[in-house]
């Protein structure tokens, strides 16, 4: 089945440990996209590629950087995770085609800062 | 920049009971998305509606799309304990591409 794979799906670093988070896709989607959730809010969106053109958003910390060395797999590194940066991160995917935007999701990977 | 509005932000019902999920917007967008996200997971798409006015319905869930399509609604009959989870409406707009406008979210619980 296609699909939004991410890992690792719980992911414990210590302040201030650069952490990598992965994510990839066999839905073949042009648009990956990066979100950060914390407890029971919507998702915020830290940047997106659109093919190799990389988005981000204007109050995404520099702290936050992403890779996408190529069409199914895409990078969340986190240079300095500080307490504040724990949340479920979520990777998404979508195709632009018309009026449709759908977004399709990973499971997500849950960030433990100790 | 646009606003989904969501409500309510919580819902704690009995099984059996039926519910009402509002989203609402002062602007109109092209797309709108429900997605039920479940403890620990990411969120899993329900349906995308495009058109105003349009009615779908999945099982026990019917999705509305206002005829001026600013607001959307979700309608479960019959709740079940395994619809306990975090409800999100997404709006998708012609000129922001593939970006999605999410509203707050309605955290339901279902009680047996």
């Amino acid at each position: 089945d296609a699909m939004v794979i991410q890992n690792p799906r719980y992911q414990v670093t210590q302040f201030g440990k650069p952490v990598t988070l992965s994510c990839s896709q066999t839905l073949n989607h042009n648009v990956m996209y990066w979100y950060q959730q914390k407890s029971s809010q919507a998702p915020k969106l830290l940047f997106h590629y659109y093919d190799k053109d990389f988005n981000n958003e204007a109050d995404t910390p520099d702290n936050f950087q992403s890779r996408r060395p190529n069409t199914s797999f895409c990078f969340l590194d986190i240079r300095s995770p500080g307490l504040g940066d724990a949340a479920m991160y979520l990777c998404a995917t979508s195709q632009i085609r018309g009026a449709n935007h759908e977004q399709f999701f990973g499971p997500g990977t849950r960030l433990t800062v100790l | 920049t646009q606003l989904l509005e969501q409500s309510p932000q919580f819902l704690s019902i009995q099984e059996g009971e039926n519910l009402t999920v509002y989203c609402n917007s002062s602007s109109v967008f092209s797309s709108l998305q429900w997605y039920r996200q479940e403890p620990g997971e990411g969120p899993v798409l329900l349906v995308t509606v495009v058109t105003g006015g349009e009615v779908k319905k999945l099982k026990r869930l019917t999705f509305q799309f206002g005829d001026a399509r600013k607001d959307s609604s979700l309608h479960i009959t019959a709740a079940q304990p395994g619809d306990t989870g975090l409800y999100l409406c997404a709006g998708g707009e012609r000129d922001a591409g593939n970006m999605l406008t999410f509203g707050g979210g309605t955290r339901l619980m279902v009680k047996p």
